[in-house]
């Protein structure tokens, strides 16, 4: 069984229109995230939620919404899409928050934005 | 200033020699600190994590840290051509959730 487990793997749009990604992970972990990689790699954080409670909310638009049901879930949903928009992103979840514990990632929705 | 910074590369090593990869970080008072290895359309794997002063060996990868120069590097010995990936350098903070990536470095090994 996959880990963490996201869907769609790849996402093709056009702009202003509104889509989610799915995440979940079968680890009982209590912190799951998102990433967001770009076109040159870097990875950054966009969200962090403890046990269904936001914790990190890093500078994203508002258009990025996140939604945990259980500590199991987390989804992103994002409305308006924009070209910039466009990227991998990666679930990822870890055992507690803030701890030396490794990531354990999903493998990834590449976005595309027409 | 990025909290986390790698040459981005592309490095390149003919097989069974030493790759050298660098990062460097910002936050001082950084406590824990990992190399994660990605192939090309791949998610991140964690490799190896470091957490005091020193050298940090796991079979032909060793992890160097020095919080004084704010650096930490990988050293692969005997690189083989399936190394071939990027490698990010992650760091988190004191009393951070938060875990920052550096750009990573692509590594080539050629066979």
């Amino acid at each position: 069984d996959t880990a963490v487990s996201q869907t769609p793997k790849y996402l093709v749009t056009q702009m202003g229109n509104d889509k989610s990604i799915k995440c979940e992970q079968n680890l009982g972990h209590d912190t799951m995230y998102w990433y967001k990689q770009d076109s040159k790699k870097f990875l950054k954080i966009m969200f962090s939620y403890n046990n269904k409670e936001l914790i990190i909310n890093e500078t994203v638009p508002n258009r990025f919404s996140p939604k945990s049901p259980d500590k199991a879930h987390l989804n992103l949903h994002i409305n308006s899409l924009e070209l910039g928009d466009s990227a991998v992103y990666f679930c990822a979840s870890s055992p507690r928050r803030g701890g030396s514990e490794k990531l354990f990632f999903g493998s990834g929705t590449q976005l595309s934005v027409l | 200033q990025k909290e986390v910074e790698q040459n981005s590369g592309p490095l390149s090593v003919p097989e069974g020699a030493i790759a050298s990869l660098n990062c460097t970080y910002s936050d001082r008072g950084s406590q824990s600190f990992f190399w994660y290895r990605q192939y090309s359309g791949k998610s991140p794997e964690l490799i190896m994590s470091i957490y005091s002063n020193g050298d940090k060996e796991d079979g032909r990868f060793t992890a160097q840290l020095n919080k004084a120069s704010q650096y930490v590097s990988l050293l692969i010995r005997d690189s083989q051509p399936s190394d071939s990936a990027t490698y990010l350098c992650a760091v988190r903070g004191a009393g951070a959730n938060n875990l920052f990536f550096g750009t990573g470095t692509r590594l080539t090994v050629i066979p």
